[in-house]
């Protein structure tokens, strides 16, 4: 199976500064015949499910503010904020759906500095 | 707008049987570009994928190994749902659960998850 491995598990960020959350897996997720990473990244505020930033690995789902952004390929990943505003205060996940059984990364719980 | 509405007892006893049930509106369990999902969440075991049930000219399921000895998941195509049954629980499957859909155009297999019921806290206790 799959792991996925996130750093660091926690992070503290000024306002308006960026945060960096990376995702390592453990295998390769990169399926060569469409060239795709099979690579999601979620957002979590507590007491509510997982809500989809990312996928193919730097696809913004719709409605995503263009502050964040992914980038990586193959085994290792990275989500970026590019200027941290308040609301941003959650945890995030990283999953590969490359292949069953699916895995999620352990989560990076973001704060305030 | 398409909404996932699930439902089902918030406790169950040690060995008996977990049932949830997620009602889909908006899309059609049966439909060839969705898949419908199962994922816990929990302190000490994080998300959990625990499997699948989809069409693809016929039906499908993917199971975790961690659970596969005990789980179910079926469609209803009457009542346009999907269902969990995980059975022999013990504490260790207390958890939110959520059901959750893939969705994406085209002949696929694996696609990102992108939508998610409200979740189910469920209790294992005597």
């Amino acid at each position: 199976d799959i792991v996925m491995t996130q750093s660091p598990d926690s992070l503290a960020v000024s306002l308006g500064e960026r945060a960096t959350i990376n995702c390592k897996s453990s295998q390769n997720v990169l399926y060569s015949s469409n060239n795709k990473n099979y690579l999601a990244w979620y957002q979590q505020k507590p007491g509510q499910p997982p809500q989809l930033l990312i996928y193919w690995a730097s696809t913004r789902e719709s409605g995503v503010p263009d502050r964040f952004s992914g980038s990586g390929s193959g085994t290792d990943f990275t989500l970026t904020i590019s200027s941290l505003q308040a609301e941003d205060v959650a945890v995030y996940y990283c999953q590969q759906y490359y292949i069953t059984p699916y895995a999620f990364g352990q989560g990076t719980k973001l704060e305030i500095k | 707008q398409v909404q996932l509405q699930q439902s089902g007892p918030g406790l169950v006893k040690p060995s008996q049987t977990l049932s949830l049930t997620c009602a889909i509106s908006g899309d059609s369990v049966s439909s060839n570009t969705a898949a419908w999902n199962w994922i816990r969440q929990s302190p000490s075991r994080g998300l959990e994928w625990l499997g699948r049930t989809y069409y693809r000219s016929k039906w499908r399921n993917d199971y975790a190994v961690s659970v596969k000895s005990r789980i179910t998941i079926n469609p209803d195509t009457s009542k346009n749902q999907f269902s969990l049954h995980l059975n022999s629980v013990t504490p260790e499957d207390a958890a939110v659960y959520y059901c959750a859909r893939q969705w994406g155009t085209g002949n696929w297999e694996n696609r990102n998850i992108d939508l998610w019921g409200r979740g189910t806290l469920v209790t294992v206790s005597s």
